[in-house]
Order: C-alpha cells, then sequence, then structure tokens
C-alpha cells in the first residue's frame, strides 16, 4: 500500500524550461512535505519543504505547491536547467520526522 | 561540520555471510532513520532509532535485519546470512530533535551479495 505515490518515472524537458514534479499521498495524517533531490552513487539532498498549514513555499528556482484536499503536492522548477537533471523524490511525514517517501520522477533537463 | 557518514561505501558478500552497515549521524542528531532502495525502485523506511532504543522498525524485515544506535558510538544496521535479495542500497539519515524538519542523509553503502 503505497502511501507517497509518484506517477510519472521520467520526465524531459527544455533547458529554461518549467519543470513540474507531481505527487500524491493518501494519508490524510502527513503535515509535512519533502522534496529531495538525488543523484547517482549518492546520497538524497535536501530540496524543499512544506507545512500543511501552508499552500506554497518558495526557495529561489524552486516552488512547492500543497493541495490538502486534493492530496497533491507539486514541485515546479524555473527556470530548468541542465544541472537539475537527477531523480527527485517526495517525501511525507506524520507528527515526527520519519519520512515515507515516493518512488521518484528522473528529470532530464536537456541543453 | 561533518555531514552524515556511512562506511564502507561499497560492501561485497558472498551468501550466508553477515553485512554490518555503519552510519555516524550529524554532530548533536539524536534520531537515525535507515531506508533501503533496491534497484529502480525508491527508497524504503527500515527503521527508526533514538540513542538505544528502536523507535519504529515495521519497515525491517523480522528476520536477518537488526539494528542499533548505541550510547556511543555509530548506528549498525546488521543483516545476518545474507541473501542475493538483500543487494541494495541502503541509506541511513539522521534528524535533531526538534519535529518537522529534513532528515539528512549520507552517501550510502552499496551492499552486493555474490
Amino acid at each position: 500500500d503505497q502511501q507517497v505515490k509518484q506517477n510519472s518515472p521520467s520526465l524531459s524537458v527544455q533547458e529554461g524550461r518549467i519543470s513540474i514534479l507531481n505527487c500524491d499521498y493518501t494519508n490524510s495524517m502527513f503535515d509535512y512535505f519533502l522534496w529531495y533531490k538525488k543523484y547517482p552513487a549518492e546520497g538524497p539532498t535536501f530540496l524543499i519543504s512544506i507545512s500543511s498549514i501552508k499552500d506554497k513555499n518558495e526557495d529561489g528556482r524552486f516552488t512547492v505547491f500543497l493541495n490538502k484536499s486534493a492530496k497533491h503536492l507539486s514541485l515546479h522548477i524555473v527556470p530548468s536547467q541542465p544541472g537539475d537533471s537527477a531523480v527527485y523524490f517526495c517525501a511525507a511525514s506524520a507528527a515526527g520526522n520519519m519520512l515515507t517517501f515516493g518512488g521518484g520522477t528522473r528529470l532530464m533537463v536537456k541543453p | 561540520n561533518a555531514g552524515v557518514m556511512q562506511n564502507p561505501r561499497h560492501l561485497v558478500r558472498r551468501r550466508g555471510q553477515e553485512a554490518r552497515l555503519r552510519c555516524s549521524p550529524v554532530k548533536g542528531h539524536s534520531h537515525v532513520y535507515w531506508y533501503r532502495q533496491l534497484p529502480e525502485e525508491g527508497l524504503k523506511f527500515m527503521v527508526y532509532l533514538q540513542k538505544e532504543n528502536i523507535i519504529d522498525e515495521s519497515g525491517m524485515p523480522k528476520e536477518r535485519f537488526s539494528a542499533e544506535f548505541p550510547k556511543e558510538g555509530p548506528s549498525i544496521l546488521r543483516i545476518q546470512q545474507v541473501v542475493r535479495g538483500d543487494s541494495a542500497a541502503y541509506f541511513c539519515a539522521s534528524s535533531p530533535i526538534i519535529e518537522n524538519t529534513e532528515a539528512f542523509f549520507g552517501q550510502g553503502t552499496r551492499l552486493t551479495v555474490v
């Protein structure tokens, strides 16, 4: 039973355009959501997070949107750069820091 | 400031041997989590530990796997009598006591069972 799902295994975007990565969750107890970025042979690195009391959080080129009624969050990267090419994981936690991860989306940004 | 340190980075074991994976959390972090990533899959939670306590081990197989986080020293994930299906990347993460804060990950240990 996957509580956090990323339905797109891969996404290809042209440099300079917007990348939109999506994530759906089922557990209504989740109250904190995070995005991690992962390069091959490295550990995930934290990118951006959002609390359930907000619907948007922005940090530079990265913005996370949370739609609680739809149990959906998305990560927008604009403008996309070739260095953004990586696997992106969304994660969620409920009253604590134990994270439940989605399956990941491989983003490829073409020059 | 050292991040989460995992060693070894690569570990090769024959079927039936034991694998010991070590994780030193960020200094001052008292929460440690272990995750496993099978090839072409996402990160699966295994176990959540605080110093000297296992808080949640719901993601860890009941047999052959154990974890500890002693008062002194690193957290250890131990896999006894390894099988080919244990081949995966094992990631450790740590976080402070404060809730709703990001966990920091180590570089992982890639276990290969031959």
